[in-house]
């Protein structure tokens, strides 16, 4: 059964920083991966996705990669903002069963940038 | 811009209480999806549809059910709602079952 990993689950870091949020999952036959921001008691937006046959993507300050052999992905965020505050999720899709279609979710980094 | 919109953002409802959430898509899109949200379990699936009147059962199924007559509006049934179906609930779309999926602004039910 596919399991999703976010680490750490919580992160502070100052304004301006450069970070990086790790995302892992056990089972490489994903069909692709989705990463999200979630602010308090609110829904998800997307912010990328990668298809399992691309190594990255781009989108104004940040940018997902993807290592399917060896179940990683990361978000790089450049120059971070107080506004970037928020908690970041990743999720997959399988490339099989019966459920597909269905993201499976980690459990998300709260991420709070200092002023 | 894809735009899914849920009936409620919050809801109080009673035990043994019937209740409908609404979820409505304005990009034609072919699925649509229920999840819910609890605090150390994350995001799980209920159901979701592919087509109208088509539904299949995700993870966590029990205790509701699901109807879908048009293609733009998907609704999630808790029969007699339950204390522990109080939670966060999140309606999503894409247009085809393995593509991005777009959330609504999400469903915060408590059951007293």
């Amino acid at each position: 059964k596919q399991e999703v990993t976010q680490i750490p689950a919580a992160l502070s870091v100052p304004e301006g920083e450069n970070l990086v949020l790790n995302c892992s999952f056990t089972d490489s036959a994903i069909y692709n991966l989705q990463w999200f921001r979630q602010d308090p008691g609110k829904g998800l937006t997307s912010l990328l996705l990668i298809q399992s046959s691309q190594r990255e993507q781009t989108s104004g300050r940040l940018n997902a990669s993807l290592d399917k052999s060896s179940g990683r992905s990361t978000l790089y965020i450049a120059a971070s903002q107080p506004g970037d505050s928020a908690t970041y999720l990743c999720a997959v899709v399988m490339n099989y069963g019966g459920s597909q279609g269905n993201l499976i979710f980690g459990k998300g980094t709260k991420l709070s940038v200092k002023p | 811009d894809v735009k899914v919109t849920q009936s409620s953002r919050y809801l109080v409802k009673r035990t043994g209480e019937k209740v409908f959430l609404e979820c409505v898509q304005d990009m034609d899109h072919e699925n649509m999806f229920w999840y819910r949200q609890d605090p150390g379990l994350g995001l799980r699936l209920i159901y979701f549809s592919y087509d109208v009147k088509m539904k299949e059962k995700g993870d966590i199924p029990e205790g509701y059910s699901v109807s879908r007559e048009k293609k733009e509006r998907f609704s999630l049934i808790l029969e007699s709602a339950s204390t522990n179906q109080t939670s966060m609930y999140l309606c999503a779309s894409s247009f085809w079952e393995v593509d991005e999926q777009f959330f609504g602004p999400g469903t915060r039910l408590t059951v007293l």
